[in-house]
């Protein structure tokens, strides 16, 4: 079974961009969430879609967003970057019930300059 | 608000010890707990997960058990090596609350 893929690996992006990022979950998970991973922060929630609705919300700014398609995989935008971006950004996927474990994908790492 | 505390925040030991991770919760009320470990630059490897109903889960040299009512888990590796030198977070990843990770625990296992 394949795992959780995450495009691209690396980005490399400049202030006032925006970039979208991309999330194919395990087949047959219908539950896609995303984080946010800084030396400063740790890893924090943003969202999760389940079944192309979005189903819970982390604590971010309007500038990020996120869909789900039909198919369950994911993305996730990030408009107007800020240096503060700056991070690995993962999503996990999961069966999507509360006592459903999270598969992790490797991540992309977001540099903004 | 769910809060997820790990100690120690970093550990490093000589190759064949027994360890013991530690983390703790604020709040009683969890589905399960997962522990996870990331290799720098990539993202989590899930170790073992814990439903909230049992009391501990075994896997290989790792041993993590739970203890709901006073909000501790702990991750027991046997007879550690340097393979396992790894960052290891803890998270509750289901339930009424958001996904909640651990800061982790930063391991090196020298030889």
């Amino acid at each position: 079974k394949a795992g959780v893929t995450q495009t691209p690996r690396y980005l490399i992006k400049t202030r006032g961009q925006q970039v979208t990022l991309s999330c194919s979950p395990i087949s047959g998970h219908r539950s896609v969430s995303w984080y946010q991973q800084t030396p400063g922060q740790g890893l924090q929630f943003l969202f999760e879609y389940f079944s192309e609705t979005q189903r819970n919300k982390g604590n971010f700014p309007g500038r990020f967003s996120g869909r789900q398609f039909s198919n369950s995989r994911s993305e996730m935008n990030v408009s107007t970057l800020e240096l503060g971006d700056s991070a690995l950004y993962l999503c996990a996927s999961s069966a999507g019930t509360a006592n459903s474990p999270l598969h992790f994908g490797n991540g992309t790492r977001l540099t903004v300059t | 608000k769910q809060e997820v505390t790990q100690i120690p925040a970093a550990l490093s030991v000589p190759e064949g010890e027994n360890l013991v991770l530690n983390c703790s919760f604020t709040d009683s009320a969890i589905y399960n707990l997962q522990w996870f470990r990331q290799d720098p630059g990539k993202g989590l490897t899930s170790l073992l997960l814990i439903q909230s109903s049992q009391r501990e889960q075994t896997s290989g040299r790792l041993n993590a058990s739970l203890d709901k009512s006073s909000g501790r888990s702990t991750l027991y590796i046997a007879a550690s090596q340097p393979g396992d030198s790894a960052t290891y977070l803890c998270a509750l990843p289901g339930g009424s609350y958001i996904p909640t990770f651990g800061r982790g625990t930063s391991l090196i296992v020298h030889p």
